[in-house]
Formats: C-alpha cells, structure tokens, sequence
C-alpha cells in the first residue's frame, strides 16, 4: 500500500458544487499538507496541519476549507467549485525528523 | 520569502548523454533539499533527499549535491535513458518561517531521445 492514498484520482465537478478531497497516510506522522500544481507555477501550499488540533493556512487557502479527522487523515474541501480551481492536487506528509516529505499520487480536478 | 527555481524550464538530450539540472534557492535557511520527478499527470516519486549538513546524495545513475551557502543544487544524470524523460522537481524544506513547509521549484521538463 501507498505511504499516502488520495481519493478521488481524478474528478470532474460543475461550478458551485460543494466537492472534497481525502487523504490518508500509513507514515504516523503528525505533518498533513495539501498543495496545489498548475502548469508552470510549480506547487503551492494550502493548508497545512501539524496535529488534530493545529490548521493553518498556506499561501492560497481562500475558497478551500480542511478538516483533520485524525493523524492520519486530512480532507481538503471546496465548498463551491469555481474553474479556476482546476489543478492537480497533493496531500502530503513530513517526517519531522529528518523534514523527508511524502506524496500522494494526486488528485486531477476539473470544475466545467 | 523562500524562493526556488530551476533552469533550464525544459531540456531535450540524445540518449546516453549525461546532463545536469540547476536549482537555486534564496534563502539558505533550510533543513533539506529533495528532488522529485514526476511523470505526466502522475505523483511525485522521490528521487533524492540532501541533509543541510550535507554536500552530496548517490542513487545509481543520479547524483545531486548541495552548495546551502550560494543557494544551488544540481542533479546530475549519468547516461540518460528515455525512461528518464520526466519532470524533475527541486523544493527545499524551508526554517526561515515560523513553520515548516516544503517549497517547490517550477520544474524542469526532460526528454530523452531514442
């Protein structure tokens, strides 16, 4: 089994609909992360969360929400899809120790 | 602000050539640098990861190193093989905010020609 498993891989959502994205990782790390991959602007981070309690906003978290349901999941959500959120999508874990970070396969969301 | 880029944006090479990719980076204030490649519509698969104590990583036919005070990495390929055409990604474990994060590079695109 994967470090970490994405669900969906890929999706299509009509503007306006409410969609999540859920991520879960076998590494027993406290770090979750989401980002977010568009051609030629690299990865930007969304949230992030360092336990249960602890959710922080990246660099471009307006128009999405996260929920930590346990160490080891990290759901992100749009509450109402718009185009311009059509990307790749990553959730990922850190090791805290050695800072080794650990990917997702990606989610592939396409809001029409 | 941490940030990372990478040159060049694309590269195409005959098979069996040996190449380099550059990545730099601002802010020498990092716990790490890692390489990842990926391939078309596909995750990030991790090919290297450089401790801040550290100057060099080896992985069969990749080799990348780090120079943390002028701000440069650089993955070298030994004998390119079409299966390595991929995108190759630099991102930096950032400790020079009040967090820690991994910041990415834009990418490099490498294809290898038969």
């Amino acid at each position: 089994d994967a470090d970490v498993t994405q669900t969906p891989r890929n999706r299509i959502t009509k503007t306006g609909k409410r969609i999540m994205l859920e991520c879960s990782q076998t590494k027993g790390h406290d770090r979750m992360y989401w980002y977010r991959q568009d051609p030629g602007l690299g990865l930007r981070l969304i949230y992030y969360s360092f336990d249960v309690k602890d959710i922080n906003k990246g660099e471009i978290s307006d128009g999405y929400s996260v929920s930590r349901q346990a160490q080891a999941k990290f759901s992100l959500s749009l509450e109402s899809a718009i185009p311009n959120q059509t990307a790749l999508y990553f959730c990922a874990t850190m090791d805290p120790l050695n800072t080794e970070a650990f990917f997702g396969q990606g989610t592939r969301l396409t809001v029409v | 602000k941490q940030e990372v880029t990478q040159i060049p944006a694309a590269l195409s090479v005959p098979e069996g050539e040996n190449l380099v990719l550059n990545c730099s980076f601002t802010d020498s204030a990092i716990y790490n640098l890692q390489w990842f490649r990926q391939d078309p519509g596909k995750g990030l698969t991790s090919l290297l990861l450089i401790q801040s104590s550290q100057r060099e990583q080896t992985s069969g036919r990749l080799n990348a190193s780090l120079d943390k005070s002028s701000g440069r990495s650089t993955l070298y390929i030994a004998a390119s093989q079409p299966g390595d055409s991929a995108t190759y990604l630099c991102a930096v474990a950032d400790r020079g905010t009040s967090y820690d994060k991994v910041i990415f590079g834009p990418g490099t695109s490498l294809s290898v020609i038969p």
